[in-house]
């Protein structure tokens, strides 16, 4: 099979940066996509990185580095509302759209 | 319509007792996810759909668990002879587009399943 790690939890403060790593174990798969999920809420889509590079949207970036194994998901000028749990996937090759989902980081923002 | 909606959005059962959650996706999307998610866990993926079909169900834990999509658009996924490892959050998702591009999904508010 294949696995995702992110570190669980990750704290920083108001308009500080903060990186989100997310490190997989699986061959073959199509990209890296970012979700958001606040807190009795649903995940919400961030950004996808199909190939090898940076993505930038707003105040979030996405990287993807397929020789070794690893993406982040980048957030700048961190808000309040920016405090939710962040979840990397893959959808992996030959396996349809059969999605595979990180255990996910609680971002928490502080004052 | 607008977003995916589920319904219902809570459902408490007794152990034994079968269960029908709904789906419905945005109207134009062509394939539909079903997802299981543990308290302070990503989804988990239970199968999916591109309009009727159902090319993967290889993530539904048991033969007790069922997703249908008859006529493409409105889904139902059943549990029957539920147990309390059951209880979840289950999660709809869809997406516009059919095959191995990796669109964004939409996902709907989900149902609370509480077997007691």
């Amino acid at each position: 099979g294949q696995s995702l790690e992110q570190p669980s939890e990750v704290t920083a403060v108001e308009g500080a940066i903060v990186q989100i790593n997310c490190t997989y174990q699986t061959s073959g798969f199509y990209g890296l996509s970012w979700y958001q999920q606040h807190d009795g809420g649903a995940p919400t889509f961030l950004s996808y990185n199909a190939l090898d590079g940076l993505e930038e949207t707003g105040r979030f970036s996405s990287f993807l580095s397929r020789s070794d194994s690893y993406g982040y998901l980048l957030l700048q000028e961190l808000q309040m509302k920016d405090s939710a749990s962040y979840f990397c996937a893959v959808l992996k090759k030959g396996y349809g759209q059969n999605f595979v989902f990180g255990p996910g980081t609680r971002l928490s923002v502080l004052p | 319509g607008a977003g995916v909606s589920q319904s219902p959005r809570y459902k408490v059962t007794k152990r034994g007792q079968d269960v029908t959650l709904r789906c419905d996706p945005i109207s134009s999307h062509a394939t539909l996810y079903w997802y299981q998610q543990a308290l302070g866990q990503g989804p988990e993926f239970l199968t999916y759909f591109n309009y009727e079909a159902q090319p993967d169900k290889s993530g539904l834990p048991s033969d007790r668990f069922s997703a249908e999509r008859p006529e493409g658009s409105i889904s139902t996924l059943t549990i029957q002879r539920t147990e309390q490892r059951d209880s979840a959050m289950y999660r709809c998702a869809s997406s516009l587009g059919v095959g191995t591009s990796q669109e964004t999904q939409y996902f709907g508010p989900g149902t609370r399943l509480l077997v007691l």
